[in-house]
């Protein structure tokens, strides 16, 4: 079946550095991707969108890049904080309308202070 | 704006009792609410997409009479777990989609952590 799918399942990184999670959907119909994050304990948080029109967009501290011709996603953050350590989940809205998102499998970052 | 409020936060009831769990939409109306479960370091799994005055739409797996949705108004969903067992014990997700918005993003709500003892 259709599914979206994470390379890194945990990520650690230094505080100040940069972190790059990726994650690989299947299905090439959908057309709007969202990255959260969620602590633990708590409900997914929304961090960062985009549609399949476009191929990159940045947010504070954030930037999303959409790679169609590979079906690869990536969410990109600067100097990264020990706020930042959370897991983090792609999601794909698989076709037009009102359907639910479809989640990969997160991967746990973990900064370094 | 776009809150998605859960009550209770966390329940603990024995096993073979029922728990409700309610999602509201606190400044915005959805006709359609959607309910995952999430147990520890796995990732969300959509259990039924809720709509507003009709049946809800259960995915694959999920015992529609286990797990009694009702989505009576715009601003509010529930979910029961009926004869609740340890198995059941998970972390309960709400979402929502506001209306007016042109756009796909959910809203999700805090979550509900429930333990069946």
């Amino acid at each position: 079946g259709e599914s979206v799918g994470l390379h890194l399942p945990t990520l650690s990184v230094q505080e100040g550095d940069n972190s790059i999670i990726n994650c690989a959907y299947s299905n090439s119909a959908s057309d709007y991707f969202i990255w959260y994050k969620q602590e633990s304990g708590k409900g997914p948080q929304f961090i960062i969108d985009i549609r399949s029109n476009m191929d990159k967009r940045q947010g504070q501290r954030v930037t999303v890049l959409l790679n169609k011709t590979v079906k690869h996603l990536s969410l990109q953050i600067a100097a990264t904080q020990p706020g930042d350590s959370a897991v983090y989940f792609c999601a794909e809205n698989p076709t037009s309308g009102n359907t639910p998102l479809v989640f990969g499998k997160g991967t746990r970052l973990s900064v370094i202070a | 704006g776009a809150v998605v409020s859960q009550h209770p936060s966390w329940v603990i009831c024995k096993s073979g009792t029922s728990v409700k769990i309610e999602c509201r939409s606190l400044d915005f109306q959805a006709t359609t609410m959607f309910w995952y479960r999430q147990f520890p370091k796995q990732s969300l799994m959509l259990m039924a997409t809720s709509n507003e005055g009709s049946k809800a739409t259960y995915e694959q797996g999920v015992e529609k009479d286990k797990f009694l949705i009702n989505h009576a108004s715009l601003t509010l969903s529930t979910l029961t777990v009926t004869s609740a067992h340890p198995e059941d014990s998970s972390f309960y997700i709400c979402s929502a989609r506001d209306l007016r918005n042109a756009n796909d993003e959910q809203y999700f709500g805090p979550g509900t952590r429930l333990t069946v003892t």
